[in-house]
């Protein structure tokens, strides 16, 4: 496509459950990446993808987030048992190479009530 | 670890006004450093960039020059317009093998009115 695509925009979910967030990079992008924006911050860096592997994953805050690229294309963060302070925006870039020069999207509103 | 700090907004500046953000960092080895805009609605947008000291980056108007010494990347423009209304975020990459990775400031609401 002629951008990333995030989707859903906006997701609301009841503390405990289960989300799926799906991220389409730019065709042919091999880097993919994930941040997280709290209300009133920074985006901050979660994982890194180069092509199907998770490169760095220092980024995730626990082990209740995790991030899959099986075809290194289409990338989907997960997060299980979601708590109230997940509640934040969900970016997700690419670029065609490593390097900070890449491409966001307009990323994922998560509100867990 | 790395960090940056950039000037609490709001900004509020009437259209043709002269712009500067403050932004300042700490970071081991040599980062590059950028700019990024987000208009309303929209997704993060690279702005400009520089990737030594005493470079300028440059675009729509926009300047910013890396300055080692005071570990500094302010960005100015001479004469605002109203559709420079947006979040402003300063960043840095990490240097050497992880240079992928992106610390950002809090970011900057500018607001220009007619």
């Amino acid at each position: 496509g002629a951008g990333v695509s995030q989707t859903p925009s906006n997701k609301v979910t009841e503390k405990g459950k289960y989300v799926e967030l799906r991220c389409d990079p730019i065709s042919g992008h091999t880097a993919l990446y994930w941040y997280r924006q709290s209300l009133g911050q920074g985006p901050e860096f979660l994982i890194y993808f180069q092509g199907t592997g998770a490169a760095d994953d220092s980024g995730l805050p626990n082990d209740r987030f995790f991030a899959v690229r099986p075809e290194g294309s289409v990338s989907t963060l997960k997060i299980q048992r979601t708590e109230r302070g997940d509640s934040a925006v969900y970016l997700c870039a690419s670029s065609s190479g490593q390097g900070p020069g890449y491409t966001f999207g307009s990323g994922t509103r998560l509100t867990v009530v | 670890g790395n960090s940056v700090t950039q000037m609490e907004g709001p900004v509020t500046l009437s259209e043709e006004a002269f712009l500067t953000i403050n932004c300042t960092y700490t970071a081991t080895g040599y980062p590059s450093l950028f700019w990024y805009v987000q208009y309303p609605g929209e997704g993060l947008q690279l702005l400009l960039k520089a990737t030594k000291a005493d470079d300028k980056g440059s675009n729509k108007g926009f300047e910013a020059t890396y300055r080692k010494e005071t570990t500094s990347f302010h960005l100015e423009k001479g004469s605002v317009q109203v559709s420079d209304s947006a979040v402003y975020f300063c960043a840095l990459s990490d240097s050497g093998g992880s240079n992928y990775k992106l610390t950002f400031g809090k970011g900057t609401l500018l607001t220009v009115n007619p």
